[in-house]
C-alpha cells in the first residue's frame, strides 16, 4: 500500500512570514490536493492539481501559492501568516474515482 | 454551485445505539457521494462511495443510500461502539468537475459506554 507524508507536522511561525508545508505521496497518483481544516468549518480547498506542473484554484487560494514539480510531491506556500492564525492542513491524492487518500496533516500556529 | 450540508455538528450516543447522520448536497449532474471518517490526530480516511440512485455503499457496518429524488447520503449505523467516536464528513464529486471533492461540515459523533 502507499502512503502520503507531510511535513513539518507541527508548524510554528510568526505573523508576516512565508512558510512552506510539503507533501509526498508514493501511490503514482495522478491529482493532489491540499485542504485546510478549521474547528467547526469542516475541509476547504486551496489548491489541486491534475498532473506534474499542473495548479488549480480552489475556494480558499488567496494568501497561498502552490508548486508540483514532481508527480509524487505538491508543495504549499503561505505567503504571509496572519497572527493568531491557527489551522490544519491536509494533503491528498486520489485515483480516477476520486478517493481521496490523506495524509495526517499539517499543524499551523501563527504568533 | 456544488455543496454538502450535514445538520448535526455533534451527535452523544451509548453504546448499541442506533446511529444517523445526515447529509443533503447541491451539485449539477450526477456527482458520486462519499463518506469519510477522521479520527484524532489522523487525516481523514475513506468509508465507502455510492454513484449512482438507490446504490448503496457501507463499510465496517455504516452504510447510506444514494437518494437522487431526496438528494440525500444519510449514514447510519445499527449499533454504534465506543470506537466509532470520531468526526464524519460527507463528499461529493460533481460530474461536472470530476477532480474537485466538495465536503460537508463533518458531524462529530461521541460514543458513551
Amino acid at each position: 500500500g502507499g502512503i502520503i507524508t507531510q511535513t513539518p507536522k507541527f508548524l510554528i511561525g510568526q505573523e508576516g512570514q512565508k512558510l512552506t508545508l510539503k507533501c509526498q505521496q508514493n501511490f503514482n497518483h495522478d491529482t493532489m490536493y491540499w485542504y485546510r481544516q478549521d474547528s467547526g468549518k469542516g475541509l476547504r480547498l486551496i489548491y489541486y492539481s491534475i498532473t506534474e506542473n499542473d495548479l488549480q484554484k480552489g475556494d480558499l487560494s488567496e494568501g497561498y501559492d502552490a508548486s508540483r514539480e514532481k508527480k509524487s510531491s505538491f508543495s504549499l506556500t503561505v505567503t504571509s501568516a496572519q497572527k493568531n492564525e491557527m489551522a490544519v492542513f491536509l494533503c491528498a491524492s486520489s485515483i480516477q474515482q476520486n478517493t481521496l487518500y490523506f495524509g495526517a496533516g499539517t499543524r499551523l500556529s501563527v504568533l | 454551485g456544488d455543496s454538502v450540508t450535514q445538520t448535526e455538528g455533534q451527535v452523544a450516543l451509548s453504546e448499541e445505539d442506533f446511529l444517523t447522520i445526515h447529509c443533503n448536497y447541491s451539485a449539477s449532474g450526477y456527482p458520486a457521494l462519499f463518506w469519510y471518517v477522521q479520527y484524532p490526530g489522523e487525516g481523514p480516511q475513506f468509508l465507502f462511495r455510492a454513484s449512482r440512485d438507490k446504490e448503496k455503499g457501507s463499510s465496517r457496518g455504516f452504510e447510506a443510500t444514494y437518494n437522487k429524488e431526496a438528494t440525500s447520503f444519510h449514514l447510519q449505523k445499527a449499533s454504534v461502539q465506543e470506537s466509532d467516536s470520531a468526526v464524519y464528513y460527507c463528499a461529493l464529486s460533481a460530474g461536472n468537475n470530476n477532480n474537485r471533492i466538495f465536503f460537508g461540515d463533518g458531524t462529530q459523533l461521541v460514543v458513551k459506554p
